[in-house]
């Protein structure tokens, strides 16, 4: 079974210190990993699609890596306006439906 | 980037009463749309995909009949709540994928039924 699985629930952070948020997943071949973030009654933006092994994306100050069984989301010195609920989510190479983890609450104090 | 809009934003319903959600894809041609509800502190459940001019697929345990999926055309899709009760009061998100298989989702309906 498609499963996807992120860790930690909740993190709190000081502003500037980096950290990481992780995925986990099973999927009976993947098709693309993707991250999103959700602000507090609003729709999943758009982060992130990562295809294979090996590769990383960035933007500002996140910066997204691919294994063969995991995602990491590196934050690299957070700023108040970062916190959020950060969303993984595959898509399986037999359709185009995502398969969502539980989310990472991030919040970041000033 | 591609924005996918939703109306309403938000709306209150009485118990028994119907209510229709829009999704639409405002600068791209969507081929697929997704549905999912969200509860609070809960991550996205999908409950239907829907291809224009074709018949949704509904999620296992999702009641076709109560959450009716018309997708018109490749830029509107609407979610009919029929027969809305308490319990079917939620955050209601669409999505529309585009040919990179990349996703983009709503702002979200929250129906709230009295």
């Amino acid at each position: 079974e498609d499963q996807v699985t992120q860790s930690p629930e909740a993190l709190r952070l000081q502003e500037g210190e980096s950290s990481s948020l992780n995925c986990s997943y099973t999927v009976s071949g993947l098709r693309g990993l993707f991250w999103y973030r959700q602000d507090p009654g609003k729709g999943p933006e758009f982060l992130f699609t990562l295809y294979s092994a090996g590769e990383e994306k960035e933007k500002e100050r996140l910066k997204a890596t691919l294994t063969k069984k995991e995602s990491f989301l590196h934050i690299t010195a957070p700023k108040p306006e970062d916190s959020a609920t950060y969303l993984c989510a595959v898509q399986a190479n037999q359709g185009g439906k995502l398969i969502f983890g539980q989310g990472t609450e991030l919040s970041v104090k000033p | 980037g591609a924005v996918v809009s939703q109306h309403p934003s938000w709306v209150i319903c009485k118990s028994g009463t119907s209510v229709k959600i829009e999704c639409r894809s405002l600068d791209f041609q969507a081929t697929t749309m997704f549905w999912y509800r969200q509860f609070p502190k809960q991550s996205l459940m999908l409950m239907a995909t829907s291809n224009e001019g074709s018949k949704a697929t509904y999620e296992q345990g999702v009641e076709k009949d109560k959450f009716l999926i018309n997708h018109a055309s490749l830029t509107l899709s609407t979610l009919t709540v029929t027969s809305a009760h308490p319990e079917d009061s939620s955050f209601y998100i669409c999505s529309a994928h585009i040919v990179s298989y990349e996703q983009y989702f709503g702002p979200g309906t929250r129906l709230t039924v009295t």
